[in-house]
């Protein structure tokens, strides 16, 4: 079936720097979702991305779909202790159901 | 924004018995609810697709005679966990799809469920 991976599992970094965490499905997508959950907390929704090649802004993160639909990043430019958490991506191939990512939990370090 | 609240947020119940968690949109009409299994420091394992007025569709491997799924009404899906046992402790969480452009999830608080 349907598998979506993502790297690294954990990433440190100390506040200032820049994250990014990568996501590869191992079928094609029709549509991408990024989804935040804190410590504790559930998954919210950040974006969703239809377009090959696309990419999206939302102040310091910038969202990328790749040009073959099957892989995607997350950017985080200049890290704040509030980007604590874990990210994930969540993959569907048409259908209303998605698939998640296996997560990269981000630890920012003051 | 949409808000998803699930009932009970925790619960224990011991080996053998059944637990049932409600998942309820509040402030939209939700005709498709998902729900989800997340073991700790994990991913999300989605366990079902619940539709409004038909049977739900379940994920492979996910036995349908031990997680029953009701879907009753636009804003309430239920999820019956029967004869628990010690393997089925986990975070169970549901989410309601939205109907517009982008089908965002809206995901409920989650309910801890431990069987003891």
């Amino acid at each position: 079936g349907q598998q979506v991976m993502q790297i690294p599992q954990y990433q440190h970094v100390q506040e200032g720097e820049d994250f990014t965490t990568y996501c590869n499905s191992s079928t094609t997508l029709s549509n991408i979702q990024w989804y935040k959950q804190r410590p504790g907390g559930h998954p919210v929704f950040l974006i969703q991305l239809v377009k090959s090649g696309e990419v999206k802004k939302q102040k310091r993160l910038t969202f990328q779909f790749g040009e073959a639909k099957k892989n995607s990043s997350l950017h985080i430019t200049a890290t704040q202790t509030t980007d604590v958490g874990t990210y994930f991506c969540a993959g569907s191939s048409g259908t209303y159901k998605y698939i998640f990512g296996t997560g990269t939990r981000l630890k920012v370090l003051a | 924004g949409a808000v998803v609240s699930q009932h009970p947020s925790w619960v224990i119940c011991k080996s053998g018995t059944s637990v049932k968690i409600e998942c309820r949109s509040l402030d939209f009409q939700a005709t498709t609810m998902f729900w989800y299994r997340q073991f700790p420091k994990q991913s999300l394992m989605l366990m079902a697709t619940s539709n409004e007025g038909s049977k739900a569709t379940y994920e492979q491997g996910v036995e349908k005679d031990k997680f029953l799924i009701n879907h009753a009404s636009l804003t309430l899906s239920t999820l019956t966990v029967t004869s628990a046992h010690p393997e089925d402790s986990s975070f169970y969480i549901c989410s309601a799809a939205d109907q517009g452009p982008s089908y965002e999830q809206y995901f409920g608080p989650g309910t801890r469920l431990t069987v003891t």
